[in-house]
């Protein structure tokens, strides 16, 4: 079956500090999709970053980096030098040729100025 | 380009009415997806559309359905409302890979 876990309910930092947020996917597809979307309290859901099976080059893109292991079928965000603003749920999901979007619990980040 | 857009934003129904909700996506996109967000259960996909086919189903009773018209624009209907369908119902369309999301309708089952 495909799942992703998102470990972490609840994290709170204060501003500035580096926050790392979990997730982990299981899946017997050997291509497959990883995304990760920002919930701001609005609502709307955010794409941030989508990483496909066969590429896996960790990413950043300013302050946020993504680290991809296939060994332990991981897909970690983190956020360096936190913000106010980027408080929100934080939501991890896969895509395989047979389901779409499947996603995480969500991982809701706090960061206290 | 306008992002994707969804109608009306809040609803409240009562048990066992019916309600359909309106999704336009972003010009040009002609996939919609939809999702249904609640505390208990997270997100979860209810059914995608592609150019008027229902293409892919998620784990949802009959009385969740759907509709893509010519325009790509796109419909979904809860028939027979029960509580636990108060939600955060959310549209996305999609060009390839990535998905654009709305705003979403927040539905509310008194």
């Amino acid at each position: 079956a495909q799942k992703v876990t998102q470990a972490q309910t609840e994290i709170s930092v204060v501003e500035k500090e580096d926050v790392t947020l979990d997730c982990v996917y299981e899946t017997r597809d050997t291509t497959y999709y990883l995304f990760w979307y920002k919930q701001p309290p609005s609502g709307e859901l955010v794409f941030l970053i989508r990483r496909n099976s066969f590429d896996e080059q960790n990413e950043i893109s300013g302050r946020y980096s993504w680290n991809f292991q296939k060994s332990t079928s991981s897909f970690n965000f983190t956020i360096t030098a936190s913000q106010v603003v980027d408080s929100a749920v934080y939501f991890c999901a896969l895509t395989t040729d047979t389901d779409k979007l499947i996603f995480g619990t969500g991982t809701r980040l706090q960061v206290f100025p | 380009k306008a992002g994707v857009t969804q109608t009306p934003r809040y609803l409240i129904k009562t048990r066992g009415q019916q309600v359909t909700l309106s999704c336009s996506p972003i010009s040009g996109h002609r996939s919609v997806s939809w999702y249904q967000q609640t505390p208990g259960q997270g997100l979860q996909f209810l059914f995608e559309y592609f150019s008027e086919t229902q293409r892919n189903k998620g784990n949802f009773p009959g009385r969740f359905s759907g509709r893509q018209f010519s325009n790509s624009r796109s419909e979904m209907n809860v028939s027979t409302l029960e509580l636990g369908d108060s939600a955060l119902y959310l549209c996305a369309s999609s060009f390839g890979l990535r998905e654009y999301f709305g705003p979403g309708t927040r539905l509310t089952v008194l």
